[in-house]
């Protein structure tokens, strides 16, 4: 069975920086791209990287780019996200989905609320 | 970046009605388009890709349709579990773009 748990959450001052970690289980982790989704409180689902299986490619949403920096360890199945520079309007839960090799986001983590305040 | 528009944003229903939702994009993805469900407070569900493909274990009362810019999603009896908000989503292009989303409430 697939599992995907997120963590590194919390509160953060503006300008401040957060690390967000998703371990994967139940699938062979390295033949799959993996993303982070975001949901702002009472929003959308808005898209913020993708990660290739070798993470040889990396894309991110205009939103954040040069702030935050997607990363994998295939040796540990876990996928990791650095966000810098951290911004009022980047407060959301962050899930963290699997991208199967014809199905974009196949399965889902259950989130991690980041809240971005002074 | 390709813009996807859901319509409606919001729709009351019965138990047991047919219902649709259309999701449009703004040039043309192929079948590139996916859906999604998502109940209040949890994670986000996938119930179709290739704008027509239900993942394994989806009722077969959800169906979706369309090809280039316009898409629907149905669903042929709903029932009270499918209360919830739908999202479409391209996967043509980066960025990945999701519509704004489409409540589904009970009448």
């Amino acid at each position: 069975e697939v599992h995907l748990l997120e963590s590194g959450g919390g509160l953060v001052q503006p300008g401040g920086s957060l690390r967000l970690s998703c371990a994967a289980s139940g699938f062979t982790f390295n033949k799959y791209a993996m993303s982070w989704v975001r949901q702002a409180p009472g929003k959308g689902l808005e898209w913020v990287s993708t990660i290739s299986d070798s993470g040889g490619s990396t894309y991110y949403a205009d939103s954040v780019k040069g702030r935050f920096t997607i990363s994998r360890d295939n040796s540990k199945n876990t996928v990791s996200m650095q966000m810098n520079s951290l911004r009022a309007e980047d407060t959301a839960v962050y899930y963290c989905a699997k991208n199967d090799l014809v199905i974009p986001f196949d399965y889902w983590g259950q989130g991690t609320l980041v809240t971005v305040s002074s | 970046d390709i813009q996807m528009t859901q319509s409606p944003s919001s729709l009351s229903a019965s138990v047991g009605d047919r219902v649709t939702i259309t999701c449009r994009a703004s040039q043309a993805i192929s079948h590139y388009l996916a859906w999604f469900q998502q109940k209040p407070g949890k994670a986000p569900k996938s119930l179709i890709y290739a704008a027509s493909t239900l993942l394994s274990g989806v009722p077969s009362k959800f169906s979706g349709s369309g090809f280039g810019t316009d898409f629907t999603l149905t669903i042929s009896s709903l029932q009270s579990e499918d209360f919830a908000t739908y999202y479409c989503q391209q996967y043509y292009s980066h960025p990945r773009t999701f519509g704004q989303g489409t409540k589904v409430e009970i009448k």
